[in-house]
């Protein structure tokens, strides 16, 4: 199992740009996570969805930042018009069935956002 | 609100020495209790969870509902725990995670 995946790993993007970052869940997942890391800082929830679903977005930011989950394909994390402060690490998570609270998340590598 | 602090955001330690990597939270619930880990170069990987009671690689952390903490602790480091520790509460039925701003260890020789 290659584990979750995320690209592209770095990414740079001017203010006022998109920014697609893509992840693929553990095989046989199917609870994806979304976190961000700004920088000296820990890790942030964002997004908790399941296969075509949003459950949680609770930690995202209103304007310019959406998620998805299709039935077919990765999760992608959109967001829109990028200003500087968006820059910061990306991590995915996924899970088997989070049932519990217990339920082991694992973690992608992270994409790294700069916004010039 | 739930939140996770962890205080020390460096700490040295020699190897052979005890390390304790400290971790308190504040949740009005029953919380669920992990320790991640992010060597260099490696992704995030869960260390240990409280609810399991076990020791992983020499670690093992108490939680202490009274103090609200878990901290982990290790009675003699090895150069190769040096790493980025994250504490983290896990408090909805889909495991969110709230994450403190993590420690960085490092063993010297």
């Amino acid at each position: 199992n290659a584990g979750v995946m995320q690209n592209p790993r770095h990414l740079v993007r001017r203010r006022g740009q998109e920014a697609r970052l893509r992840c693929s869940p553990m095989k046989g997942h199917s609870h994806v996570y979304w976190y961000r890391q700004l920088p000296e800082e820990g890790l942030k929830f964002m997004v908790y969805l399941q296969k075509e679903n949003i459950i949680d977005e609770s930690g995202m930011p209103k304007e310019r930042f959406s998620a998805e989950f299709p039935k077919e394909g990765p999760s992608i994390l959109r967001i829109q018009q990028v200003v500087r402060g968006d820059s910061a690490a990306y991590f995915c998570a996924s899970s088997l069935n989070p049932s519990g609270t217990q339920e082991t998340q694992y973690f992608g590598p992270g994409t790294r956002l700069l916004v010039l | 609100a739930q939140r996770v602090t962890q205080p020390e955001k460096l700490l040295s330690v020699f190897k052979g020495a005890p390390v304790e990597l400290k971790c308190n939270y504040s949740y009005s619930g029953s919380p669920e209790l992990f320790w991640y880990v992010q060597y260099s170069r490696q992704r995030l990987q869960l260390l240990l969870r409280h609810i399991s009671r076990e020791s992983i690689k020499g670690f093992t952390a108490d939680l202490n509902k009274g103090e609200t903490s878990f901290h982990l602790k290790k009675p003699f480091a090895q150069e190769e725990d040096s790493a980025m520790y994250y504490c983290a509460l896990a408090w909805t039925s889909y495991g969110k995670l709230t994450f403190g701003q993590g420690t960085i260890l490092t063993v010297h020789p």
